[in-house]
């Protein structure tokens, strides 16, 4: 099946860790998109890339990085410069139209 | 600014009800999209429906439909015949038009809606 798969599910990190969550997309699209969602709050953006070997910031990118040398990947690092981690973090590919997201990654700093 | 606003935080309907989740945005360019999408508990984002800004007819999706008022700035989703599996965080978004490199979506803070059997 055609979809967008994130790993780990869950994921706890020691304060000073730096972890990598995995997003990988078989839809063949090009641009995909990392978000952030805490409770009672919308989704805000982290990345995003239109292109292999190309990407933007979003709105919440400080403590954050990325990488795009495959289409089909975009992990996301969270580095130990982010103060605040814990979250749901939600991958996404864009279509001719909507986005289409992974199950997300829910990360808790211990 | 926010741009999307979603007034209800949380919504209970009975089983097989009709239900309307409310939706406004504000923006200045003509051309834009809004988006409906629900998040169960698992935390998957389903994309529901669309509605661009030039449509002529309000979208349909099986029982989800649009009710777009463009001179009021409001984009309500009408869930009908609502079943159990209905409960979620629905969320409103808006696509801004192109801006250089810039294209993303704004999300509302969403509302929560229970189905009672």
């Amino acid at each position: 099946d055609g979809g967008i798969t994130q790993s780990p599910k869950y994921l706890f990190r020691k304060e000073g860790q730096n972890v990598t969550l995995s997003c990988e997309q078989n839809l063949n699209h090009d641009a995909m998109y990392w978000y952030r969602q805490d409770p009672g709050q919308g989704l805000r953006l982290i990345y995003y890339s239109q292109i292999v070997n190309d990407f933007q910031k979003g709105d919440i990118a400080e403590g954050y990085s990325v990488s795009r040398e495959k289409k089909e990947s975009f992990p996301l690092t969270v580095t130990s410069a982010q103060k605040n981690p814990t979250a749901f973090y939600l991958c996404a590919s864009e279509g001719y139209r909507e986005l289409f997201f992974g199950e997300g990654s829910r990360l808790t700093v211990l | 600014a926010q741009k999307i606003t979603q007034t209800q935080p949380g919504m209970f309907v009975q089983e097989k009800e009709a239900v309307t989740l409310d939706c406004t945005y504000d923006t200045s360019d003509p051309s834009y999209g809004l988006f409906w999408y629900k998040q169960p508990s698992s935390g998957e984002m389903i994309f529901l429906i669309y509605q661009g800004s030039y449509d002529q007819q309000n979208a349909t999706e099986g029982r989800y439909s649009l009710n777009f008022q463009k001179a009021r700035k409001s984009a309500n989703l009408v869930i009908s015949a609502s079943q159990l599996g209905d409960s979620a965080m629905y969320f409103c978004a808006m696509r801004e038009p192109y801006a250089g490199n810039n294209r993303k979506l704004i999300w509302g803070l969403g509302t929560s809606l229970a189905v009672n059997p």
